[in-house]
């Protein structure tokens, strides 16, 4: 059971706009900045989105984030094939001396 | 450019410990932290701790306090997390990320069987 929550899945045609939702709580994205990550299969986490909407030098100004109150959401546009991968939030969380939570993960589909 | 290289995969058997090693370069190493991830096969990330490569300070995840050891070695700008009295549910791919997670190590399979 992850701290934070997110669809186990999505899914988009290429072109479309999807979006991904991660709701938390007042210890962890109430209280502190939301990074989001994209997995591809295989592959190690690839940071996406810090500081609830700032992306990466490299990163496509297609993939953006937003955060509010305690939920965040990453938002993908001109949805390509290649972004079928796994994508996770995290943040920090103030409970327990600090501690690093993740959503589940969703699984998003190009159809 | 800001690399961190882990170790190469591990099989291990019940109860025994694993140390796996996550070596930086690119940057100052002293100036960030160094957080442990895993992920089980199939499953998500799961936070594992974090410690200070700057006086060594260290914050666990509450599952794991007791069995986990997380050190650095600022000679060379290398972390180790080591593993005690493994389980096969310990079998993961383990991770190495600078602090927050903005640069990520390739990954270092564990393997737990007997």
């Amino acid at each position: 059971q992850s701290v934070l929550t997110q669809p186990p899945s999505a899914s988009g045609t290429p072109g479309q706009r999807v979006t991904i939702s991660c709701s938390g709580s007042s210890s962890n994205i109430g209280s502190n900045t939301v990074n989001w990550y994209q997995q591809l299969p295989g592959t190690a986490p690839k940071l996406l989105i810090y500081s609830n909407n700032q992306r990466p030098s490299g990163v496509p100004d297609r993939f953006s984030g937003s955060k509010s109150g305690t939920s965040a959401s990453l938002a993908i546009s001109g949805l390509q094939s290649e972004d079928e991968a796994d994508y996770y939030c995290a943040a920090w969380d103030d409970s327990l001396n600090g501690r690093r939570v993740f959503g589940g993960g969703t699984k998003l589909t190009v159809l | 450019q800001v690399q961190l290289v882990q170790s190469g995969a591990e099989v291990k058997k019940p109860g025994a410990s694993v140390k796996v090693s996550c070596k930086a370069s690119g940057y100052t190493f002293t100036s960030y932290g160094i957080s442990w991830v895993r992920q089980a096969p199939g499953q998500g990330l799961e936070w594992m701790g974090w410690i200070s490569a700057y006086n060594g300070n260290t914050n666990y995840a509450q599952k794991l306090q007791g069995r986990v050891t997380m050190t650095t070695d600022t000679s060379t700008s290398t972390a180790y997390m080591e593993l005690r009295s493994l389980r096969s549910d310990d079998t993961a791919v383990y991770y190495c990320a600078r602090y927050g997670g903005d640069y990520w190590g390739q990954g270092t399979l564990v393997t737990v069987s007997s």
